[in-house]
C-alpha cells in the first residue's frame, strides 16, 4: 500500500498546459484502468475531475484530460486559468477492495 | 442534490475512542459500497476503509495503518455509514472524509465535507 508518486508541484501561465504524472506500480496503476484525479482547493473537499483514467464526469470543463501509459497515470490541464489553481491527487484501485492515493501535486498558476 | 454529511469528529486522547458517521441522501445509499478517506493537517490523501453493499455481504477491508483499531460498517435503513476508531493515536489526526463509490466501477465519486478528530492530551 505505498502511495503512488507525484511531483511536489507544476506551474504555468494562463492559457498554457501543464501535464502531472503520478507513477505507481503493475500491481496499481498498471494493472488496472480505474486510476482517478481529484481537485482539492483549501479548506475544501476533493471533486473529481477524471476517473477511469480518461473519462470526464458532466460538469468538469474538457481543458481537463487523462491519460496512461504502462505504471504511470497523467492528467493535463490545457487552457489553464486561474481557477484551476489547487492540489491535485491521483489514486488508483490496487486490488482486493484496495485503494492508494499520490502524495498530491501543488499546481501554480503564474 | 447527493449528499454525504460527516458527524462526530472532535477532541479526543491518546488512546480513546470515537464513532464518525456520515449521512448519505439524493441517492440509493443500499446500492453503493462507501469508503472513509483522511487527510492529516498539511498532508495528502489516505484511504483507510471499504465496506462493499449489504447485498454483497458488507465486506469490509481497511488499510494496514488503521487494521485492527478502525471498524467500518452502515446502516442501510438509516442511510449511515460509521466509522469507529480505537486507540487512536497522535497520527490519527486528521479530517475524515466519507466517500461514495461509484456503482459498477471502482471510482470514489462523491465526497463529504469532513468532519476533523484531533487526538491530543
Amino acid at each position: 500500500q505505498s502511495a503512488l508518486t507525484q511531483p511536489r508541484s507544476v506551474s504555468g501561465s494562463p492559457g498554457q498546459s501543464v501535464t502531472i504524472s503520478c507513477t505507481g506500480t503493475s500491481s496499481d496503476v498498471g494493472g488496472y484502468n480505474y486510476v482517478s484525479w481529484y481537485q482539492q482547493h483549501p479548506g475544501k473537499a476533493p471533486r473529481i475531475m477524471i476517473y477511469d483514467v480518461s473519462k470526464r464526469p458532466s460538469g468538469v470543463p474538457d481543458r481537463f484530460s487523462g491519460s496512461k501509459s504502462g505504471n504511470t497515470a497523467s492528467l493535463t490541464i490545457s487552457g489553464l486559468q486561474a481557477e484551476d489553481e489547487a492540489e491535485y491527487y491521483c489514486s488508483s484501485y490496487a486490488g482486493t477492495y484496495t485503494w492508494v492515493f499520490g502524495g498530491g501535486t501543488k499546481l501554480t498558476v503564474l | 442534490d447527493v449528499q454525504l454529511l460527516e458527524s462526530g469528529g472532535g477532541l479526543v486522547q491518546p488512546g480513546g475512542s470515537l464513532t464518525l458517521s456520515c449521512a448519505a441522501s439524493g441517492f440509493t445509499f443500499r446500492v453503493h459500497g462507501m469508503i472513509w478517506v483522511r487527510q492529516a493537517p498539511g498532508k495528502g490523501l489516505e484511504w483507510l476503509s471499504y465496506i462493499r453493499r449489504s447485498s454483497s455481504g458488507a465486506a469490509t477491508f481497511s488499510a494496514d495503518s488503521v487494521k485492527g483499531r478502525f471498524t467500518i460498517s452502515r446502516d442501510d435503513s438509516k442511510n449511515t455509514l460509521y466509522l469507529h476508531m480505537d486507540s487512536l493515536r497522535a497520527e490519527d489526526t486528521a479530517v475524515y472524509f466519507c466517500v461514495r463509490k461509484q456503482s459498477q466501477v471502482f471510482t470514489m465519486d462523491v465526497w463529504g465535507q469532513g468532519t476533523t478528530v484531533t487526538v491530543s492530551s
